[in-house]
């Protein structure tokens, strides 16, 4: 098993909706989440993080973290075109902080 | 505030000839990082310094790749020789103790370097 899954995608949106990225990990000791965006040949840019279980609100973002489950979440309101990248999820396991175990990364397209 | 520097962002080689890239980081940043990217996956580290110590290279392979971090600023990273599997691109990332306190380290990636080994 991974220690980081994203669902496969691609993902294909409208412009407007609601756009929903998962992530599951196989470490339950894992103390802190991250979603990266990626556009295509660039470097991956930091979106959110988020470590407490519960929902973490910035802008057009909401993170939701439900530690039980082992699950991380990425919801995107009023999607644009310009969100259309790979979404790339991100753990800190307990036991080796520093280290970031990435997902896959889900590719997001936004169509106007 | 420039954000992490690499250099060169672009690099094509034959296999068996050597390669270095360089990374800057942020400014205060003590933690530095590399991670390769190989197409459609995700990052994954392969060596971690605080300051000029190298307090994770578990996943580098020894055998071929090197590190430094000379005065705990800049890093460079070393292949030699190139295999053709090396083909990827090369992530330096930095981070410094979030302003709360807590265990949580944000690491902000530099460009990258794209590797192609012929």
């Amino acid at each position: 098993q991974k220690e980081v899954e994203q669902n496969s995608g691609p993902l294909s949106v409208p412009e407007g909706a609601i756009a929903s990225l998962n992530c599951t990990y196989s470490d339950r000791g894992s103390q802190s989440f991250f979603w990266y965006r990626q556009y295509s040949g660039k470097s991956p840019e930091l979106i959110m993080f988020i470590y407490s279980n519960g929902d973490k609100e910035d802008g057009r973002f909401t993170a939701q973290l439900n530690k039980a489950s082992q699950y991380v979440s990425l919801l995107i309101r009023d999607s644009q075109p310009s969100d259309s990248a790979t979404y790339l999820c991100a753990v800190n396991r307990g036991s080796t902080l520093g280290r970031l175990y990435f997902g896959r990364g889900t590719q997001l397209t936004v169509w106007p | 505030e420039a954000g992490v520097v690499q250099s060169p962002r672009y690099k094509i080689i034959e296999k068996k000839q050597p390669v270095a890239f360089w990374c800057n980081p942020i400014s205060g940043h003590n933690t530095l990082y590399w991670y390769r990217q190989n197409l459609g996956q995700g990052p994954e580290l392969l060596i971690r310094y605080e300051n000029e110590e190298a307090v994770d290279d578990s996943q580098l392979p020894k055998d071929r790749f090197s590190a430094e971090r000379l005065k705990g600023v800049d890093s460079t990273l070393k292949i030699q020789p190139a295999e053709l599997g090396d083909s990827a691109v090369y992530l330096c990332a930095s981070s410094s103790p979030t302003l709360a306190g807590g265990d949580t380290d944000t690491q902000y990636f530099g460009p990258g370097t794209r590797l192609t080994v012929l």
